[in-house]
């Protein structure tokens, strides 16, 4: 079975420049979603879908964050304009339909922003 | 916003020692688990405990869970180079229709061949 797949890997940008990441999560895995870890922490939820609906976006900045997922299987995030603090791994993961659940993880996009 | 605190914050042991880590959370919770993080397989789920659960097993790992005291360990025995990574507590807590994984500062360790 394959995990979740995210691209790219590494970004390196300028601030002020947009950025977007992708996510395809583990096929039949209905919810998905998106962290950031910044170094030295923990990942920290940006936003959740469960299938096509995002229902927990309480955590993403949406002045310059935005997020998608259409047809309720691959993901989005995008970032315009970048910060610098903004510099952060950014992790996908996806679960299935359980209430006990276990999150999948992608192995996550390193961004850079200089 | 980090739910849980993890204790160590850095642990260094040498192979086939036992490592314990430690995990303190704030709110009530429904379950705790824990992850391992490491540059070669990203993070990985290691173990679930629910909140009527004091202790669970699952091959080198023994994971504790103390609701009065909002607080849970991990042992490793045995410990490998391997085993060399970062781990987190994260925990589930319910309301109304959200489940949301809240993690922990992370422990890293390093186990020494």
């Amino acid at each position: 079975e394959a995990g979740v797949v995210q691209s790219p890997r590494y970004k390196i940008i300028e601030k002020k420049q947009p950025v977007a990441f992708w996510c395809n999560p583990i096929s039949g895995h209905n919810t998905l979603y998106w962290y950031r870890q910044n170094l030295g922490q923990g990942p920290e939820l940006l936003i959740r879908y469960e299938n096509e609906e995002a229902v927990d976006d309480s955590q993403l900045p949406k002045d310059r964050f935005s997020a998608e997922r259409l047809k309720g299987v691959d993901s989005t995030l995008k970032i315009q304009p970048a910060e610098l603090g903004d510099s952060a791994v950014y992790l996908c993961a996806s679960s299935s339909l359980s209430r006990q659940r276990e999150q999948y993880f992608g192995p996550g996009t390193r961004l850079t922003v200089t | 916003s980090q739910q849980g605190e993890e204790d160590p914050q850095a642990l260094s042991i040498q192979e086939g020692e036992n490592a314990t880590m430690n995990c303190s959370y704030k709110t009530s919770i429904n379950n705790l688990q824990w992850y391992r993080q490491n540059s070669g397989r990203g993070l990985v789920h290691l173990i679930l405990i629910r909140s009527n659960e004091r202790e669970k097993h699952s091959g080198r790992l023994r994971v504790t869970l103390d609701t009065s005291k909002k607080s849970s360990s991990l042992l490793i025995t045995a410990s490998r180079a391997a085993d060399t990574a970062s781990y987190f507590c994260a925990t589930v807590t319910y309301g109304g229709a959200t489940n949301k994984l809240i993690f922990g500062t992370g422990t890293l360790l390093a186990v020494q061949p």
